[in-house]
């Protein structure tokens, strides 16, 4: 069946501009991560939604950050007035759950830049 | 707060070589703790898991255990193959927590 995916795969910006960021989960998973992967580190945890809702936010570094995720399944995270800092591959995960004995399946990631 | 050390790599080994990258962590609570895999061009994979002290985890010919005397959970592999090369990620997730908290990677890299 199919993954999880993540649109677009490359996206190159300017200092200053808007991004979007999408996550398609797995179908029926309702649990939903984002996740920060800078070079040469591991992935670190932004934010999770269970169904509609964010159950976790405090991995977003600021409020320039910021996902949503509207009908329970498609997660869009949006960032605003983008730095060279925000630089990274965002990975998205889904489970089938919230349960800790769910696997987190992976997305292959958005690398964005920033110039 | 919860962090995850693993060795740096990267770790150049032949092939059949044995194979042992290092895990320790800091949990608050009762952490599940995983080993997940990147192969080149690809996305995360679990690799294996543990979900309490004692446990065995394994899968592929790779095995860890979860340590909570000495707060480890080391990967290892008897006999690696150059389809191993990667980079492994060791990762926890606390009680009561659902994000995964991650190392920074240890690349692998298997000569024939």
């Amino acid at each position: 069946g199919a993954g999880v995916s993540q649109t677009p795969s490359n996206k190159v910006t300017e200092k200053g501009k808007y991004v979007e960021l999408r996550c398609d989960p797995i179908s029926g998973h309702t649990a939903l991560y984002w996740y920060r992967q800078s070079l040469g580190q591991g992935p670190e945890f932004l934010i999770y939604f269970q169904g509609t809702g964010a159950a976790d936010d405090s991995g977003l570094p600021n409020d320039r950050f910021f996902a949503v995720r509207p009908e329970g399944s498609v997660s869009t995270l949006k960032i605003q007035r983008t730095e060279r800092g925000d630089s990274a591959v965002y990975l998205c995960a889904s489970s089938l759950t919230l349960d800790r004995e769910d696997e987190q399946f992976f997305g292959p990631g958005t690398r964005l830049t920033v110039l | 707060g919860n962090s995850v050390t693993q060795m740096e790599g990267p770790v150049t080994l032949s092939e059949e070589a044995f194979l042992t990258i290092n895990c320790t962590y800091t949990a608050t609570g009762y952490p599940s703790l995983f080993w997940y895999v990147q192969y080149p061009g690809e996305g995360l994979q679990l690799l294996l898991k543990a979900t309490k002290a004692d446990d065995k985890g394994s899968n592929k010919g790779f095995e860890a255990t979860y340590r909570k005397e000495t707060t480890s959970f080391h990967l290892e592999k008897g006999s690696v193959q150059v389809s191993d090369s990667a980079v492994y990620f060791c990762a926890l997730r606390d009680t009561g927590r659902r994000a995964l908290t991650f190392g920074s990677g240890t690349r692998l890299q298997v000569q024939p």
